[in-house]
């Protein structure tokens, strides 16, 4: 089945306590995205990927570090997470930029 | 760059009504128009989109329509069903060097029995 997945799906954390959230995508696609979801204001980006080894900042990256050593994998790191990233954050993946983005089920992040 | 503003926030029908939520953006070099529809406790999942060189597009009880000179779209649902209960968003293209989407704010749909 074509699928994104997340994991965890629910983290609680504390804030300066590192932590990574992973994608993954059974598709071969070569264009990959994080976005943060928060009651108001809709989607907004973090980082991107348009293919391996290139990453690019979003319009909120602050705070938040990204990789991709595979095609199929993107991770979202928060090296030292605060209170303002509780959020619900969603891993995309199209075949390019142009092209059907198709999401993972969430992460609900809780730093207390 | 490009904006994207999302009305009604809220909107509640009753089964078998319609409902139309409209979304109006900022570039005009915007050319294509995804909708998402969230439901509790997933992700987002296209329902339908729209190129800009057409005007409007129908997949049975949905439809989008676009109008590039208002630069507006809308989504329209016909005979709701309770279980098109969830949370939509649109989305229009932005091109900065490579094509991003830029999302709504969501509408929260209630299709009440």
């Amino acid at each position: 089945e074509a699928q994104v997945t997340q994991n965890p799906r629910y983290l609680i954390t504390v804030t300066g306590k590192k932590l990574t959230v992973t994608c993954s995508q059974n598709m071969n696609h070569e264009y990959m995205s994080w976005y943060r979801q928060d009651p108001g204001l809709g989607l907004r980006q973090i980082y991107y990927s348009m293919n391996v080894e290139v990453t690019d900042k979003g319009d909120v990256p602050e705070g938040y570090k990204v990789s991709r050593k595979e095609k199929r994998n993107f991770p979202l790191i928060l090296e030292s997470p605060s209170p303002n990233q509780t959020s619900l954050y969603f891993c995309a993946s199209s075949r390019t930029s142009e092209e059907t983005q198709y999401f993972g089920p969430g992460t609900r992040l809780l730093v207390l | 760059g490009e904006n994207v503003e999302q009305h009604p926030s809220t909107l509640s029908v009753q089964e078998g009504d319609s409902a139309v939520i409209k979304c109006t953006y900022s570039d005009s070099a915007s050319n294509y128009f995804p909708w998402y529809k969230q439901e509790l406790g997933k992700g987002p999942q296209l329902i339908i989109d729209i190129r800009s060189n057409v005007g409007e597009k129908k997949d049975q009880r949905i439809a989008v329509t676009l109008n590039k000179t208002a630069k507006h779209f809308s989504l329209h649902i016909t005979e709701t069903q309770p279980e098109d209960s969830a949370v939509y968003f649109c989305a229009a293209s932005w091109r900065t060097g490579f094509q991003k989407l830029v999302f709504g704010t969501g509408t929260r749909l209630l299709v009440s029995p």
